[in-house]
């Protein structure tokens, strides 16, 4: 079966830009989108369709997928982005999730 | 604006069926643009796609649970509900649903907490 494998954890200082990976088997052939989860709360999504943002999502989410990962880059990171971040993708007619990162703003 | 509300027991006996149901408001379930889909998160877990479900009943459903999961759709009342036979404690989670906008989720329900014990 397919899988998305995501680093467990980032860490980044307020105002600097984190870069969080997501790898599968030629995931550059398909869409990749990212959720963001708090504690007790329902995942957001931020990205859909490798780069696109949806509406109200502040732009410094932004995204890209080529070869085999998927990248979620943070500019200008606020504590406010401090969070566990799931990649997805669609693969043989299932729905996959990444592993998830925790985001840690120190 | 679109909302969904899980709903359905919170404890659930090992062997026995999990039942819930998703009730979908300021939308219509029978949207020929979406599927609509369950997925599950154990306590400090990752995220576990289900299945989904087409108004149709048209369903997809994820391959390790398959022998376990009936999805169906009751456009009269805007629900769909998910039955997960035979739960064991590694079906404890927090049970979400969704709407699926292409082949994403991009819509979730607060989501519930499901305990499987005895």
């Amino acid at each position: 079966s397919y899988e998305l494998t995501q680093p467990p954890s980032v860490s980044v200082s307020p105002g600097q830009t984190a870069s969080i990976t997501c790898s599968g088997d030629k995931l550059g052939d398909k869409y990749a989108c990212w959720y963001q989860q708090k504690p007790g709360q329902s995942p957001v999504l931020v990205i859909y369709q490798d780069s696109k943002r949806p509406s109200g999502i502040p732009e410094r989410f932004s995204g890209s997928n080529s070869g085999n990962t998927a990248t979620l880059t943070i500019s200008g990171t606020q504590a406010m982005d401090e969070a566990d971040y799931y990649c997805q993708a669609w693969d043989s007619s299932s729905l996959i999730f990444g592993t998830g990162t925790k985001v840690t703003v120190l | 604006q679109l909302q969904l509300q899980e709903s359905g027991p919170g404890l659930v006996k090992p062997s026995e069926t999990l039942s819930l149901t998703c009730t979908v408001s300021g939308g219509s379930i029978s949207s020929s643009s979406y599927y609509w889909g369950w997925i599950r998160q154990p306590p400090g877990k990752g995220l576990e796609w289900i299945g989904s479900i087409y108004y149709s009943g048209s369903t997809y459903y994820n391959p390790s649970l398959k022998s376990r999961v009936t999805i169906s759709v009751d456009t009269s009342k805007n629900q769909f509900s998910l039955k997960l036979s035979s739960v064991t404690a590694a079906d404890t989670a927090v049970y979400y649903c969704a709407r699926i906008e292409g082949s994403l989720p991009a819509r979730w329900g607060q989501g519930t907490l499901v305990t499987v014990s005895s």
